[in-house]
């Protein structure tokens, strides 16, 4: 299995523009979760999912983040307008929800966000 | 979620036990108790989870004590490549419920 796959890898803009990034989960997983790390806060959920369906968004910090699952393979992170304190690593994970779920989340190899 | 403690960091040598403490006082009868770790720059992996009774995979041991306030995580062979921030999670175990709230965690360096 490839595992969870995040795009693009490292990010580096500008204040003020947009920012997109991309997670792709393990097949067969009903939950998606979007995570931010920083040196200040530590890993921070922001939002998850089950089934496509946003369960649970309360970490989502303003209006300017918004997040997609269009489905079952695919979601997107978005934070428009960008603002320099939004620089952070964010993580995607997913795992197997149901009789399947052990509590394991398999994480992806991050985004690096830079806003300049 | 109940709340845990963990030390801030320790070190462990090369090849000898690596014994992670953590605190949760405040679980309650139907949460678990997850590790996972997070060497630098990757995404957090899992390690072990428990109720109450011992647990041991591949990777480590989990000791949880009889009245599930505290528990250990041990790597009874660390290695270089152990050095990794260790967190210690308690979560509901439901198939319904998925999240996971990190706190800091133990950073453990292992020495030659």
């Amino acid at each position: 299995d490839a595992g969870v796959i995040q795009s693009p890898r490292h990010e580096v803009t500008e204040m003020g523009q947009e920012v997109t990034l991309r997670c792709k989960p393990i097949s067969g997983h009903d939950y998606l979760f979007w995570y931010r790390q920083t040196m200040m806060r530590g890993l921070e959920l922001l939002i998850y999912f089950n089934n496509n369906v946003p369960i649970d968004d309360s970490g989502m910090p303003e209006d300017r983040f918004s997040a997609k699952m269009p489905n079952a393979s695919f979601s997107t992170l978005k934070i428009q307008p960008s603002e320099p304190r939004d620089s952070a690593v964010y993580f995607c994970a997913s795992s197997q929800g149901g009789s399947l779920n052990t509590g394991e989340l398999f994480f992806g190899e991050g985004s690096r966000l830079t806003v300049l | 979620d109940a709340k845990t403690t963990q030390p801030t960091s320790m070190d462990c040598a090369e090849g000898r036990a690596a014994n992670l403490p953590c605190n949760h006082s405040t679980i309650s009868g139907n949460e678990y108790v997850y590790w996972y770790r997070q060497i630098h720059s990757q995404g957090p992996q899992y390690i072990i989870h428990g109720l109450k009774n011992n647990e041991t995979n591949e990777m480590a041991s989990l000791i949880i004590t009889e009245d599930r306030k505290s528990s250990t995580l041990i790597l009874p062979h660390a290695t270089l490549r152990d050095t990794a921030v260790y967190y210690c999670i308690v979560r509901l175990y439901s198939g319904n419920t998925g999240k996971l709230i990190f706190g800091q965690g133990t950073t453990l360096q292992v020495k030659p």
